[in-house]
């Protein structure tokens, strides 16, 4: 059973645009959720993260919201940039310290 | 200033044999994680480690994986008698202490191929 989902795997974007990536959760405990980036041959970075107990969180450009009667949040980038294109992970951790990732979204924003 | 590794990079072995994958987290780092990311799918979780300690091995999918950190920084994942669906690239992070919510800094993964 998959407790952290993300159901586009693929997303394609204008340069300039804005970018919206889904993630839906079913396992209330969580209390934090994260987002990172991947690049080929790399491992994920880190980009952004959101407390159970906030709505939103902004960092320049990415911007999470996280709406917890849904289950649901998303990330924001805007505008999108052509260095942008990566696979973007959603995971969610609670007080055990591993995390729980999504099968992640392959964003390619075209210039 | 460097960031976690892990070696080797990429390992082709055959059916059956026994391989070890290496992690350096960043230095200072007290929690060191290791997933498994099998095509398509995100990091699944497979061991936590606290200092020397395991702290949490419940995504070890069977006896045949083991973990160590003996002095509490570079660690190994240890595969004996290894099938063709372990073929996944297996990752490290590190974190400073392990707290919930610390950011995970992860390797750039070692692509393990069972043949």
């Amino acid at each position: 059973d998959q407790q952290v989902k993300q159901n586009s795997p693929s997303l394609s974007v204008q340069e300039g645009r804005i970018s919206i990536l889904n993630c839906d959760y079913t396992n209330s405990m969580f209390d934090y959720f994260l987002w990172y980036k991947k690049y080929p041959a790399e491992g994920p970075t880190f980009l952004i993260s959101i407390s159970s107990i906030k709505d939103k969180n902004e960092d320049g450009r990415f911007t999470v919201f996280l709406n917890k009667s849904a289950k649901h949040l998303s990330l924001h980038i805007v505008p999108s940039q052509p260095g942008d294109s990566a696979v973007y992970f959603c995971a969610a951790g609670g007080s055990a310290r591993q995390l729980t990732f999504g099968s992640g979204t392959q964003l390619t924003v075209l210039p | 200033g460097a960031g976690v590794s892990q070696t080797p990079s990429n390992k082709v072995t055959e059916k059956g044999k026994y391989v070890e994958l290496r992690c350096d987290p960043i230095s200072g780092h007290t929690a060191l994680y290791w997933y498994r990311q099998s095509l398509g799918q995100g990091p699944e979780f497979l061991i936590y480690f606290q200092g020397t300690g395991a702290a949490d091995d419940s995504g070890l999918p069977n006896d045949r994986f083991f973990a160590v950190r003996p002095e509490g920084s570079v660690s190994t994942l240890k595969i004996q008698r290894t099938e063709r669906g372990d073929s996944a690239v297996y990752l490290c992070a590190s974190s400073l202490m392990g707290a919930a919510g610390d950011e995970q800094f992860f390797g750039p993964g070692t692509r393990l191929t069972v043949l």
